[in-house]
């Protein structure tokens, strides 16, 4: 079974909404991160935090915006998505963001309406 | 080029089979490499890391050829719960923990 817990599992939104994405795991891991995967497709990375600082953006548009409370949690701020946003976000963790496994969580399936 | 490049499939085998998937990256300062098995809309699950020495776990043998910068994985005995997306992943100091996936590999093990 996953140690990292996402919740919810599924989500629709409204293109106007906000709405937030979370993200825990109590494995002591000092990194975790954010993907992106859509149908047939490999996971793309988003965020990646290390030691509780964002230490890379993949680009991503502002209208996804992450959090790290402490380095237990993670979470994903929506606001203003577009229908070719609707995805699986996956969140992962590992022990330090280099060399190490990274373990994900059962990811969000988001649809966007 | 795509950093990590992998052969879609799908593989269709019969049960019972031996089945080889390759991976190759294209960072030479590549240090960390994963194979992760996906199920039909759900997380990817880790599978192996991978070594220089190779590793085996059961019916499953990983190796890293780093001269020719490939990782393969080879499944024995094919079951049919081994149908599944196998992904690589690779992952460079250099580039500060970014694990990068390959397109992902689709197995079907038949009857």
């Amino acid at each position: 079974d996953t140690e990292v817990t996402q919740t919810p599992k599924h989500l629709v939104m409204g293109m106007t909404n906000k709405k937030s994405l979370k993200c825990e795991q109590h494995m002591g891991h000092r990194a975790m991160y954010w993907y992106k995967q859509k149908a047939k497709k490999p996971p793309e990375l988003m965020f990646v935090y290390s030691y509780e600082k964002l230490s890379i953006n993949e680009s991503v548009p502002s209208r996804f915006s992450p959090e790290c409370p402490n380095s237990s949690l993670l979470n994903l701020h929506l606001h203003a998505l577009q229908p070719e946003d609707s995805a699986l976000y996956l969140c992962a963790s590992s022990q330090v963001a280099s060399y190490t496994e990274a373990f994900f969580g059962q990811g969000t399936r988001l649809t966007v309406v | 080029r795509k950093e990590v490049e992998q052969d879609p499939g799908p593989f269709n085998v019969p049960e019972g089979a031996t089945v080889a998937f390759n991976c190759t990256y294209s960072n030479s300062a590549s240090q960390s490499f994963f194979w992760y098995r996906q199920d039909c809309r759900k997380e990817p699950k880790l599978l192996m890391s991978v070594y220089s020495s190779g590793n085996e776990d059961g019916r499953f043998t990983a190796q890293l050829n780093r001269a020719s910068q490939y990782i393969s994985l080879l499944i024995r005995d094919s079951k049919l719960s081994d149908s599944a997306t196998y992904l690589c992943a690779v992952n460079s100091e250099n580039q500060g923990g970014k694990l990068i996936f390959g397109q992902g590999t689709e197995l079907s093990v038949k009857p």
